[in-house]
């Protein structure tokens, strides 16, 4: 299976607090992405980061990248309530020439007010 | 400017019965992807298509499952005999790239399907 792993599966914190999710993932890559899925809803897209990009940031989210040990991790800083939902990582295979994005199974991240 | 829109968001069908699942990219989006989501797990790649051709069926069942996007007209994503593990939340994203240098994929809602 390509699927990648993530870790932790379920994350609690204190609102306030920073949270971070870590993504391990099996081939070559062209780029990594994070997603969001609010609970009953689509996914939506947080960041992205190519496979010659070691760090990014977007506002409160910070990801890195480590292709010599196929991980990720995603870092929300300054937790809020708001951030509660699911997250998923999301690689596109280096070889690959369809855009086929292949999902992690996801941490759930609860921040309690 | 309207998201990818799926239709129905919930369905309930009987055991032997037909799903029906549609997906209208965003505007001048050329690219539909659908995917599979069982409770408490990440979403399983099923088909990539672009108009009138499908590109990548991999994740497809070998059985009862068939996507199209034809020139006019939503994408359809039909399943036949339903099964209760079938059961499921199906996807629909669309992106006006692929390939090498890609970017993100832009999700509908999802279509929860009940087998009964």
């Amino acid at each position: 299976s390509q699927q990648g792993e993530e870790d932790p599966q379920a994350l609690s914190i204190q609102e306030g607090e920073n949270a971070t999710m870590n993504c391990s993932y099996k081939t070559s890559i062209n780029n990594l992405q994070w997603y969001r899925q609010n609970s009953g809803r689509g996914l939506v897209h947080l960041i992205l980061i190519r496979s010659n990009e070691r760090e990014k940031h977007s506002g409160r989210l910070r990801v890195t990248l480590d292709t010599s040990k196929k991980s990720s991790s995603l870092l929300i800083t300054a937790s809020r309530a708001a951030d509660t939902a699911s997250y998923f990582c999301a690689n596109l295979n280096g070889s690959s020439n369809t855009g086929k994005l292949i999902f992690g199974q996801g941490t759930t991240l609860q921040v309690k007010p | 400017n309207a998201g990818v829109m799926q239709n129905p968001r919930h369905l309930v069908r009987r055991r032997g019965q037909e799903a029906r699942l549609r997906c209208s990219p965003m505007k001048g989006h050329s690219h539909v992807y659908w995917y599979r989501q069982l409770p408490e797990e990440g979403l399983k790649f099923m088909v990539y298509l672009q108009k009138e051709n499908i590109i990548d069926e991999s994740g497809m069942p070998k059985e009862r499952f068939s996507a199209e996007f034809p020139k006019e007209g939503p994408s359809i994503l039909r399943i036949q005999q339903v099964v209760r593990g079938d059961s499921a939340a199906y996807f629909c994203a669309s992106s006006p790239l692929a390939g090498v240098g890609s970017g993100e994929l832009f999700f509908g809602e999802g279509s929860r399907l009940t087998v009964l």
